[in-house]
C-alpha cells in the first residue's frame, strides 16, 4: 500500500483565498484524522471521521474550516478565506478502527498564507 | 486535559550510544500509548504502540515501557546510529480517539 497521501504537499496562497487540501487514506482504513501542526502549538487535532461521518470537530479552529469525507478513500480540509495565522502543516491520518490503534500519517501539507 | 512532558527536549549522542527518552502523562487512564518519530519535513512513523495493559513492546533496537500507574513512559534506543536522529513523540490515548502529543525530543546521532 502506498500509505496516506496528501496534496499538495507544499501551497502558498495569498489571504483571502480558498484553500483546498487533499486526503487520500490507506485502503481499508475506516478512520481518518486531520492535524495541524505549528511550532508554537505543536500537533491538533482538528477532526476526525469514522465510517465517513465527522465524530468530532471540536478542534475545527472556526467557521472559515470545513472537512469532509464524500467515501472512504477520500477527504478533504477546506479553508475560506485563509488568513496568515493558518499558515501551518496539516496532516492527514488513518487508522484501521475507532479505537485507533496504530496511526499512519500522510506527509502532510504546508501551507503558507501570505 | 492530558498533559505530557518529554525530557530532554534535545539530546546528542554519538554514534553506538545507548539512550533513553522519557515521557510523562498526567492522566494515567490511558487506552494505548505510542511512539513516533518524525523527520525534518515529513509525517509521523508510528514505531511502537503499547495497550495499557502492557508493560512493554520492542521492534528491532527499540524497547518500549509502560507505568501506567505513575503514568510513566521510556523509550531506550540500543546501538545508536545517524539514522536515528528525528523528533520523538510520546502519545497517549485516553478516550476514543483522543490522543494527546508531547512536544518531542529531537535526537542528533553523531557519526
Amino acid at each position: 500500500d502506498a500509505g496516506v497521501i496528501q496534496s499538495p504537499r507544499h501551497e502558498v496562497t495569498e489571504m483571502g483565498q480558498e484553500v483546498t487540501l487533499r486526503c487520500k487514506p490507506i485502503s481499508g482504513h475506516n478512520s481518518l484524522f486531520w492535524y495541524r501542526q505549528t511550532m508554537m502549538r505543536g500537533l491538533e487535532l482538528l477532526i476526525y471521521f469514522n465510517n465517513n461521518v465527522p465524530i468530532d470537530d471540536s478542534g475545527m479552529p472556526e467557521d472559515r474550516f470545513s472537512a469532509k469525507m464524500p467515501n472512504a478513500s477520500f477527504s478533504t480540509l477546506k479553508i475560506q478565506p485563509s488568513e496568515p495565522r493558518d499558515s501551518a502543516v496539516y496532516f492527514c491520518a488513518s487508522s484501521l478502527g475507532r479505537r485507533t490503534g496504530e496511526l499512519f500519517f500522510g506527509e502532510g501539507s504546508r501551507l503558507t498564507v501570505l | 486535559k492530558q498533559e505530557v512532558t518529554q525530557i530532554p527536549a534535545a539530546l546528542s549522542v554519538p554514534e553506538g550510544e545507548n539512550l533513553v527518552l522519557n515521557c510523562s502523562f498526567t492522566d494515567s487512564a490511558i487506552y494505548n500509548l505510542q511512539w513516533f518519530r518524525q523527520d525534518p519535513g515529513k509525517g509521523l512513523t508510528s514505531l511502537l504502540l503499547i495497550q495499557s495493559s502492557q508493560r512493554e513492546q520492542t521492534s528491532g533496537r527499540l524497547n518500549a515501557s509502560l507505568d501506567k500507574s505513575s503514568g510513566r513512559s521510556t523509550l531506550y534506543i540500543a546501538a545508536s546510529q545517524p539514522g536515528d536522529s528525528a523528533t520523538y513523540l510520546c502519545v497517549p490515548e485516553t478516550g476514543a480517539n483522543n490522543l494527546f502529543f508531547g512536544t518531542g525530543t529531537r535526537l542528533t546521532v553523531i557519526p
